[in-house]
C-alpha cells in the first residue's frame, strides 16, 4: 500500500458545484497533514493544513478521518479559477520528510 | 512564511554535462529538501539537506549523480551530473521550519536535457 493515496481523476464539474477529494494514508501515527495546490508548471502552494478538528477557509473545507486514515477536501461553489491538481501531504511520524500523493485534477467548466 | 529562490529557473542542457541548482531562502530553516517532478507525475524526494552534513538520500537518488551542499541554514544546492534525457524534469527546493510545520516551495528549475 502506498504511503499516500489520492484519485488521480479528472473531476470535471461545472462552476457553481460542490466537489470533494479523499486522500488515505497507511501510517495510522501521522500527525501532519496539509492540502496543497499545484498549477499548471507552477510550483506546490499551501492551500490549507488539516487539523483533527477540521478546517475551513471560506468555500474549503478539509477534514481529518484518523479513525479510516483519510483526510477529505471539500469545495464549495467551485469557480473557474479552481481548476488545478490539489496534493495530499503527509508527514509521518519519527520523521521529517513530507510524502506527496500523486493529486487529484480538478477541472471546473463553465 | 519562507520565501524561497531557486536558480536557473529553466535551462536546456548538453546530455553528459552537469547543472548546479542554487536555493536561498529569506529567513533560517531546520528543513531543506530537494524534490522532483517528472511530467505529469507528482513530486518525488530526492534527498534532505543537512546542514553542515552529507544530504539523507532516498530510494533510488545517490550522491554521485545528484550531490547536494548545504553550506547554513538558508542556503542550498543540488547539481544533476551527467545528465541525460531521463534527467529532464523540474527540480523543486522546498524549506520548513521544522518538522510538521508547512512547507515552502520554490519556483522550481526546468530542465531540459538534449
Amino acid at each position: 500500500r502506498k504511503e499516500v493515496e489520492q484519485d488521480p481523476g479528472p473531476f470535471n464539474v461545472p462552476e457553481g458545484a460542490t466537489v470533494a477529494f479523499n486522500c488515505t494514508y497507511s501510517n495510522s501515527a501521522s500527525q501532519s497533514f496539509f492540502w496543497y495546490r499545484q498549477d499548471c508548471r507552477k510550483e506546490p502552494k499551501l492551500l490549507m493544513s488539516v487539523y483533527s478538528s477540521g478546517n475551513e477557509d471560506g468555500r474549503f473545507t478539509a477534514q481529518l478521518n484518523r479513525a479510516s486514515q483519510y483526510i477529505s477536501l471539500l469545495i464549495r461553489d467551485s469557480k473557474l479559477s479552481d481548476s488545478a491538481t490539489y496534493l495530499c501531504v503527509v508527514n509521518p511520524p519519527g520523521t521529517y520528510k513530507y510524502i506527496f500523493g500523486t493529486g487529484t485534477r480538478l477541472k471546473v467548466l463553465a | 512564511s519562507a520565501v524561497i529562490s531557486q536558480k536557473p529557473s529553466r535551462d536546456i542542457c548538453q546530455r553528459g554535462t552537469s547543472l548546479t541548482i542554487q536555493c536561498q531562502v529569506d529567513s533560517q530553516v531546520t528543513m531543506m529538501f530537494w524534490y522532483r517532478q517528472q511530467p505529469g507525475q507528482s513530486l518525488t524526494l530526492i534527498a534532505t539537506a543537512n546542514q553542515g552534513s552529507e544530504a539523507t538520500y532516498e530510494s533510488g537518488f545517490v550522491i554521485d549523480k545528484f550531490p547536494i551542499s548545504r553550506p547554513n541554514l538558508t542556503f542550498s544546492t543540488l547539481t544533476v551530473s551527467n545528465m541525460s534525457p531521463e534527467d529532464s524534469s523540474i527540480y523543486l527546493c522546498s524549506a520548513s521550519a521544522y518538522s510538521g510545520n508547512t512547507i515552502y516551495f520554490g519556483e522550481g528549475s526546468w530542465l531540459t536535457v538534449v
